[in-house]
Formats: C-alpha cells, structure tokens, sequence
C-alpha cells in the first residue's frame, strides 16, 4: 500500500541554524500539506499546496517558512533561523485530488532545536 | 470558529470490553469528521470518516463512529478492546472555510489493560 514517507526520521540543530524537512507524498496525490505537533499540544496546521502553490497557510507559517516541490516527488518545509520555540514534531500530509477528504499522513519528523 | 473538543485526556479500558472515545465538535454547515491514531513513534493514520449518509461509520481495525447532529457528537466505539488498541486517537473536522485543513482534538490516550 503506497504510504508518505519523510526524512529525517530526527533532526537536531542549533537555534539560527535553517534546516530541511523532506516528504514524498503519495505518487498520484495532488494536494500536500504540514502539520506540526509540540509536545503535549494539539497537531496544528502550518500549510497547504497544491498546483504548485500555497493554496492557505495558518498564522504559524511566517516568513521563517517556506514550502517547496523541487520536482516530482518530493515536498520540502524549510526553516530558515531555527528557534527553540519551533522544537516539535513535523507531519507531511497529502491527498488526491479536491474531491476526497482523507488526508495521509507520514511518519513525521521530530525537530529539536538546541 | 469551528472546533474539535476530546474532553477525555486518557481512557483506560479491560481488554475484551467496549471502548468509547469521545468527540465532540462545533462547525458551521455540514461536519466532515474524522479519526486518526497515532501509535507510539508513528505518523497519524487513518481510522475513519464520515461525510454524509449513515450516522454509524465503520473504519478500520473493528473501529466504529456514530454521528450524532444534535449532540454535535463523533465518538469512536469498539465492541470488544483488543491491548494492541492502545494509542493516541485524534479527531478532526474539516475547515470548511478555509481549504481542507484539518482542525483537530486534542488527542485521547487509550490504554487497554489485559
């Protein structure tokens, strides 16, 4: 069964420092999303992308973050200038197409910033 | 603003009895509701939606979810609670003003006890 997968399963950096958290959403899914999750909180959203754009995005998503589909398969959340605060547990999402509403999540990745 | 409330932190439950996590939501216009479980160090997977149709959904793994309009109610049900069932069960509505994010629940621990 095709799942989503992301990479790395944890990454630890320095506050300041500006990472890259890689997902490969399903093959033919066409809607792509972030989700973040601090410890002991509730999962929120952070973004949505479709067509290659941000189709919304939560307050959350500042001008520290941006999104990316560098080519077919692969769906990026970036990080510029790391804070402590953004220390949590990252989930990629995808679905079909506008006309399913289940959303697949991928194994997530945790963030610790130091 | 719509909403998802779990108002259960933690259900403890004997293997082999029923089991009900609770769900409640407020939204404006028709609910899409739905529930994910989280196993430990594991992404969010899928259980069980409804949309429109049938009050009572049936998901995976023996899961079950009765939509109740009046009561603005999604509780999740088992007939007979398996130890293995032990996880975080999260519900979601979808925002339908905003395009198909997911709002969530806080989380439920269900702990199923031989």
């Amino acid at each position: 069964e095709p799942e989503v997968t992301q990479t790395p399963s944890h990454q630890v950096t320095q506050m300041g420092q500006e990472v890259i958290l890689r997902c490969v959403p399903i093959s033919n899914h066409l809607y792509f999303y972030w989700y973040r999750q601090i410890l002991g909180q509730k999962v929120e959203f952070l973004v949505s992308f479709y067509n290659n754009e941000i189709s919304e995005k939560s307050e959350i998503f500042d001008d520290q973050f941006s999104v990316e589909r560098p080519d077919g398969s692969n769906f990026t959340l970036k990080i510029r200038s790391t804070k402590l605060e953004d220390s949590a547990m990252y989930f990629c999402a995808s679905k079909e197409d506008p006309s399913t509403d289940t959303q697949y999540f991928g194994p997530g990745t945790r963030l610790t910033v130091l | 603003a719509q909403s998802v409330a779990q108002p259960e932190d933690q259900v403890n439950v004997a293997e082999g009895n029923p089991l009900t996590v609770k769900c409640t939501y407020s939204v404006s216009g028709n609910p899409y509701l739905f529930w994910y479980v989280q196993y430990p160090n594991r992404g969010l997977q899928f259980l069980l939606k409804y949309i429109t149709g049938d009050n009572l959904v049936k998901g995976s793994y023996g899961f079950e979810a009765e939509f109740n309009k009046s009561q603005t109610s999604f509780h999740l049900k088992k007939p007979s609670a398996l130890v293995s069932d032990s996880a975080l069960y999260f519900c979601a509505v979808r925002d339908i003003e905003s395009n198909y994010q997911l709002i969530w629940g806080a989380g439920t621990k269900l702990i199923i006890k031989p």
